[in-house]
Protein backbone atom coordinates (compact mmCIF):
# COMPACT_ATOMS: atom_id res chain seq x y z
CA UNK A 1 0.00 0.00 0.00
CA UNK A 2 1.80 3.37 -0.88
CA UNK A 3 1.26 5.97 1.56
CA UNK A 4 1.55 9.85 1.31
CA UNK A 5 2.65 11.76 4.50
CA UNK A 6 1.48 15.32 3.90
CA UNK A 7 2.33 18.28 6.38
CA UNK A 8 1.65 20.18 8.14
CA UNK A 9 -2.04 19.23 8.33
CA UNK A 10 -2.76 23.12 9.56
CA UNK A 11 -1.49 25.93 8.76
CA UNK A 12 -2.58 29.32 9.56
CA UNK A 13 -0.31 32.33 9.12
CA UNK A 14 -0.72 35.79 8.34
CA UNK A 15 -0.75 37.73 4.89
CA UNK A 16 2.30 38.21 3.07
CA UNK A 17 3.91 35.20 5.01
CA UNK A 18 5.85 32.49 2.98
CA UNK A 19 4.87 28.55 3.59
CA UNK A 20 5.97 25.54 2.52
CA UNK A 21 3.99 21.89 2.49
CA UNK A 22 5.42 18.63 2.08
CA UNK A 23 4.58 15.37 0.92
CA UNK A 24 6.73 12.29 1.39
CA UNK A 25 6.37 8.62 0.72
CA UNK A 26 8.76 5.70 1.27
CA UNK A 27 7.25 4.58 -2.47
CA UNK A 28 8.38 6.04 -6.27
CA UNK A 29 5.62 7.76 -7.86
CA UNK A 30 5.71 8.17 -11.94
CA UNK A 31 3.77 11.37 -11.43
CA UNK A 32 2.85 13.33 -9.26
CA UNK A 33 -0.41 16.07 -8.62
CA UNK A 34 -1.09 18.96 -6.42
CA UNK A 35 -4.37 20.11 -6.33
CA UNK A 36 -6.27 23.03 -4.50
CA UNK A 37 -9.68 22.36 -3.34
CA UNK A 38 -12.17 25.28 -1.94
CA UNK A 39 -15.17 24.48 0.66
CA UNK A 40 -17.79 23.03 -1.33
CA UNK A 41 -16.30 22.45 -4.65
CA UNK A 42 -13.75 19.81 -6.36
CA UNK A 43 -10.52 19.56 -6.53
CA UNK A 44 -8.76 21.96 -9.37
CA UNK A 45 -5.45 20.58 -10.53
CA UNK A 46 -2.49 22.90 -10.30
CA UNK A 47 0.26 20.76 -11.26
CA UNK A 48 1.88 17.85 -12.48
CA UNK A 49 5.53 16.84 -11.75
CA UNK A 50 6.98 13.73 -13.46
CA UNK A 51 10.58 14.00 -13.18
CA UNK A 52 12.93 13.43 -10.76
CA UNK A 53 14.28 16.93 -9.80
CA UNK A 54 11.74 18.84 -11.36
CA UNK A 55 11.12 22.20 -10.41
CA UNK A 56 7.47 23.64 -11.62
CA UNK A 57 6.58 27.70 -10.52
CA UNK A 58 3.08 28.53 -11.37
CA UNK A 59 3.17 32.35 -9.83
CA UNK A 60 3.30 32.66 -6.30
CA UNK A 61 3.76 28.87 -5.87
CA UNK A 62 6.68 26.84 -6.59
CA UNK A 63 6.22 22.93 -6.69
CA UNK A 64 9.19 20.77 -6.71
CA UNK A 65 9.72 16.72 -7.18
CA UNK A 66 12.52 14.68 -5.16
CA UNK A 67 15.59 13.21 -7.61
CA UNK A 68 14.22 9.70 -6.22
CA UNK A 69 10.32 10.89 -7.20
CA UNK A 70 9.47 9.95 -3.17
CA UNK A 71 8.46 13.11 -2.38
CA UNK A 72 7.28 16.69 -3.12
CA UNK A 73 6.74 19.80 -1.89
CA UNK A 74 4.90 23.08 -2.48
CA UNK A 75 6.04 26.22 -1.57
CA UNK A 76 3.65 29.76 -1.78
CA UNK A 77 5.57 33.15 -1.48
CA UNK A 78 3.96 35.94 0.13
CA UNK A 79 0.76 34.11 0.91
CA UNK A 80 -2.58 35.91 0.31
CA UNK A 81 -6.04 35.60 1.91
CA UNK A 82 -7.12 34.19 -1.79
CA UNK A 83 -4.23 31.22 -1.07
CA UNK A 84 -6.90 29.89 1.48
CA UNK A 85 -8.22 25.94 0.73
CA UNK A 86 -7.68 22.32 1.20
CA UNK A 87 -3.90 21.48 -0.54
CA UNK A 88 -3.77 18.60 -1.62
CA UNK A 89 -0.84 16.34 -3.40
CA UNK A 90 -1.60 13.07 -4.74
CA UNK A 91 0.78 9.89 -6.31
CA UNK A 92 0.24 7.90 -9.24
CA UNK A 93 2.42 4.25 -10.02
CA UNK A 94 2.92 2.17 -12.46
CA UNK A 95 0.05 -0.36 -12.93
CA UNK A 96 -2.14 1.50 -10.36
CA UNK A 97 -4.85 1.56 -12.65
CA UNK A 98 -4.94 5.37 -13.60
CA UNK A 99 -5.97 5.54 -9.14
CA UNK A 100 -4.26 8.40 -6.96
CA UNK A 101 -2.71 7.96 -3.45
CA UNK A 102 -3.78 11.23 -1.74
CA UNK A 103 -1.85 12.61 0.96
CA UNK A 104 -4.37 13.68 4.39
CA UNK A 105 -4.52 17.18 2.40
CA UNK A 106 -2.92 21.01 4.56
CA UNK A 107 -5.88 23.11 5.27
CA UNK A 108 -4.10 26.66 4.99
CA UNK A 109 -5.96 29.94 6.15
CA UNK A 110 -4.53 32.89 5.53
CA UNK A 111 -5.51 36.16 7.55
CA UNK A 112 -5.81 39.38 5.94
CA UNK B 1 -7.79 20.96 -18.15
CA UNK B 2 -10.90 19.11 -18.76
CA UNK B 3 -14.39 20.02 -17.79
CA UNK B 4 -16.27 17.56 -15.23
CA UNK B 5 -20.15 18.16 -14.11
CA UNK B 6 -22.06 16.72 -11.23
CA UNK B 7 -25.52 16.60 -10.60
CA UNK B 8 -27.16 17.64 -8.56
CA UNK B 9 -24.64 20.06 -6.45
CA UNK B 10 -27.07 19.17 -3.66
CA UNK B 11 -29.79 16.95 -2.57
CA UNK B 12 -31.48 16.06 0.87
CA UNK B 13 -33.47 13.21 0.79
CA UNK B 14 -35.23 11.29 3.89
CA UNK B 15 -33.66 7.81 5.54
CA UNK B 16 -34.63 4.69 3.58
CA UNK B 17 -34.73 6.49 -0.06
CA UNK B 18 -32.38 6.62 -2.74
CA UNK B 19 -30.88 9.22 -4.18
CA UNK B 20 -28.71 9.01 -7.81
CA UNK B 21 -25.67 11.39 -8.71
CA UNK B 22 -24.46 12.04 -12.36
CA UNK B 23 -21.23 12.73 -13.03
CA UNK B 24 -20.55 13.96 -16.94
CA UNK B 25 -17.38 14.47 -19.10
CA UNK B 26 -18.18 17.18 -20.74
CA UNK B 27 -15.13 17.49 -22.89
CA UNK B 28 -13.45 14.39 -23.66
CA UNK B 29 -14.25 10.51 -23.17
CA UNK B 30 -13.93 9.29 -19.96
CA UNK B 31 -13.14 5.71 -20.02
CA UNK B 32 -12.23 5.91 -16.20
CA UNK B 33 -14.35 7.17 -13.57
CA UNK B 34 -13.81 7.82 -9.68
CA UNK B 35 -15.98 7.87 -6.83
CA UNK B 36 -15.19 9.90 -3.84
CA UNK B 37 -16.26 10.59 -0.62
CA UNK B 38 -15.53 13.48 1.39
CA UNK B 39 -15.48 14.45 4.92
CA UNK B 40 -15.22 17.98 6.18
CA UNK B 41 -12.11 19.48 6.55
CA UNK B 42 -10.48 15.77 5.46
CA UNK B 43 -9.21 14.72 1.84
CA UNK B 44 -10.83 12.16 -0.85
CA UNK B 45 -11.50 8.72 0.39
CA UNK B 46 -11.91 6.50 -3.02
CA UNK B 47 -15.03 4.57 -3.11
CA UNK B 48 -14.83 2.79 -6.39
CA UNK B 49 -13.28 2.85 -9.98
CA UNK B 50 -15.85 3.02 -12.75
CA UNK B 51 -14.40 1.74 -16.33
CA UNK B 52 -16.83 2.05 -18.93
CA UNK B 53 -18.82 -1.06 -20.05
CA UNK B 54 -17.52 -3.17 -16.99
CA UNK B 55 -18.14 -3.40 -13.37
CA UNK B 56 -17.06 -1.04 -10.99
CA UNK B 57 -14.07 -1.87 -8.41
CA UNK B 58 -14.52 -1.19 -4.97
CA UNK B 59 -12.49 -0.21 -2.62
CA UNK B 60 -12.21 -2.34 0.48
CA UNK B 61 -15.47 -1.69 2.89
CA UNK B 62 -17.54 0.03 0.54
CA UNK B 63 -20.88 -2.26 0.29
CA UNK B 64 -21.41 -2.25 -3.27
CA UNK B 65 -24.81 -3.43 -3.07
CA UNK B 66 -25.42 -0.26 -1.14
CA UNK B 67 -23.53 2.15 -3.98
CA UNK B 68 -24.35 1.31 -6.87
CA UNK B 69 -22.09 2.50 -10.03
CA UNK B 70 -23.00 2.79 -13.68
CA UNK B 71 -20.47 3.53 -16.31
CA UNK B 72 -22.77 3.19 -19.31
CA UNK B 73 -21.14 5.37 -21.76
CA UNK B 74 -17.83 6.84 -22.08
CA UNK B 75 -19.02 10.68 -21.04
CA UNK B 76 -21.75 9.44 -18.00
CA UNK B 77 -21.00 7.63 -14.80
CA UNK B 78 -23.56 7.43 -12.08
CA UNK B 79 -23.78 6.56 -8.19
CA UNK B 80 -26.76 5.83 -6.43
CA UNK B 81 -26.72 5.79 -2.89
CA UNK B 82 -29.69 2.88 -1.84
CA UNK B 83 -31.64 3.09 0.87
CA UNK B 84 -29.71 5.96 2.05
CA UNK B 85 -29.48 6.02 5.80
CA UNK B 86 -28.07 9.32 7.98
CA UNK B 87 -24.66 8.43 8.23
CA UNK B 88 -24.13 8.77 4.48
CA UNK B 89 -24.92 11.93 4.44
CA UNK B 90 -21.45 13.48 3.18
CA UNK B 91 -19.62 14.97 0.14
CA UNK B 92 -19.22 12.77 -2.85
CA UNK B 93 -16.83 13.54 -5.23
CA UNK B 94 -16.56 12.42 -8.81
CA UNK B 95 -13.53 12.83 -11.22
CA UNK B 96 -12.50 11.94 -14.53
CA UNK B 97 -8.90 10.32 -15.59
CA UNK B 98 -7.15 7.68 -17.24
CA UNK B 99 -6.83 10.08 -20.20
CA UNK B 100 -2.94 11.12 -20.25
CA UNK B 101 0.11 8.67 -19.02
CA UNK B 102 0.74 11.15 -16.15
CA UNK B 103 -2.80 10.01 -14.33
CA UNK B 104 -4.49 13.36 -14.28
CA UNK B 105 -7.71 13.07 -12.26
CA UNK B 106 -10.26 15.92 -13.43
CA UNK B 107 -12.76 16.40 -10.78
CA UNK B 108 -16.55 17.43 -10.55
CA UNK B 109 -17.94 20.18 -8.04
CA UNK B 110 -19.16 17.31 -5.86
CA UNK B 111 -23.06 16.35 -4.17
CA UNK B 112 -23.67 17.47 -1.09
CA UNK B 113 -25.83 14.49 0.01
CA UNK B 114 -27.82 15.09 3.46
CA UNK B 115 -29.98 12.31 4.40
CA UNK B 116 -32.78 13.19 7.51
Amino acid sequence: TQLLEQSPQFLSIQEGENLTVYCNSSSVFSSLQWYRQEPGEGPVLLVTVVTGGEVKKLKRLTFQFGDARKDSSLHITAAQPGDTGLYLCAGSTVGSNYKLTFGKGTLLTVNP
Amino acid sequence: GAVVSQHPSRVICKSGTSVKIECRSLDFQATTMFWYRQFPKQSLMLMATSNEGSKATYEQGVEKDKFLINHASLTLSTLTVTSAHPEDSSFYICSAGGQRATNEQFFGPGTRLTVL
